[in-house]
């Protein structure tokens, strides 16, 4: 089975900050990567899909980028409502998810 | 409006099987860009992802889960349901359901999630 890794596991920024979360699969797995938000009490929330493609109306401060086995997300402004933990997602092989990344604002 | 509603109960015990329920709205999972997956996620934990179903009715299951796991889906109810077999307290979780929009072999990304539904296993 494919395994997914972020870091950092956690993080604090100040509102406006650039904040980065890398994921790296345990083996090529293309573009076939996917990136959640997910908030305190509700279902996750698809945000990037296909590793750098944004989801309709998700605002255009999130980001993604890479292929093989080594991904990148970003925020480039963090706001008070990005406060979440996001999770990344491959699906080359089956189906898996990171262990998450929680931000929250220092 | 394409929405998912978890059902199923609240509370079982262990060695007991778990059947969930995903009533599906504003969409045909006959559509062959369709798929559902039930994922979960234990109190304070990560996501877990455990079954998929696709629109042609091929499945897939989490390897570590594949022998108590059973995925299957009524397209004329609109309705996927899981069945979870020999139910233990570390299946304690959040379960959710989750809609794919792909079309292709693989099983995508999730567009569209239910709200969940809390399952604690326990005597």
């Amino acid at each position: 089975d494919i395994q997914m890794t972020q870091s950092p596991s956690s993080l604090s920024a100040s509102v406006g900050d650039r904040v980065t979360i890398t994921c790296q699969a345990s083996q090529d797995i293309s573009n076939y990567l996917n990136w959640y938000q997910q908030k305190p009490g509700k279902a996750p929330k698809l945000l990037i899909y296909d590793a750098s493609n944004l989801e309709t109306g998700v605002p255009s401060r999130f980001s993604g980028s890479g292929s093989g086995t080594d991904f990148t997300f970003t925020i480039s402004s963090l706001q008070p409502e990005d406060i979440a933990t996001y999770y990344c997602q491959q699906y080359d092989n089956l189906l898996t998810f990171g262990p998450g990344t929680k931000v929250d604002i220092k | 409006q394409v929405t998912l509603k978890e059902s199923g109960p609240v509370l079982v015990k262990p060695t007991e099987t778990l059947t969930l329920t995903c009533t599906v709205s504003g969409f045909s999972l006959s559509n062959v860009r369709m798929g559902v997956s039930w994922i979960r996620q234990p109190p304070g934990k990560a996501l877990e992802w455990l079954a998929h179903i696709f629109s042609n009715d091929e499945k897939s299951y989490r390897t570590s889960l594949k022998s108590r796991l059973t995925i299957s889906k009524d397209t004329s109810k609109s309705l996927v349901v899981l069945i979870m077999t020999n139910m233990d307290p570390v299946d304690t979780a959040t379960y959710y359901c989750a809609r794919t929009n792909y079309g292709g072999d693989r099983v995508g990304a999730f567009d569209i999630w239910g709200q969940g539904t809390m399952v604690t296993v326990s005597s």
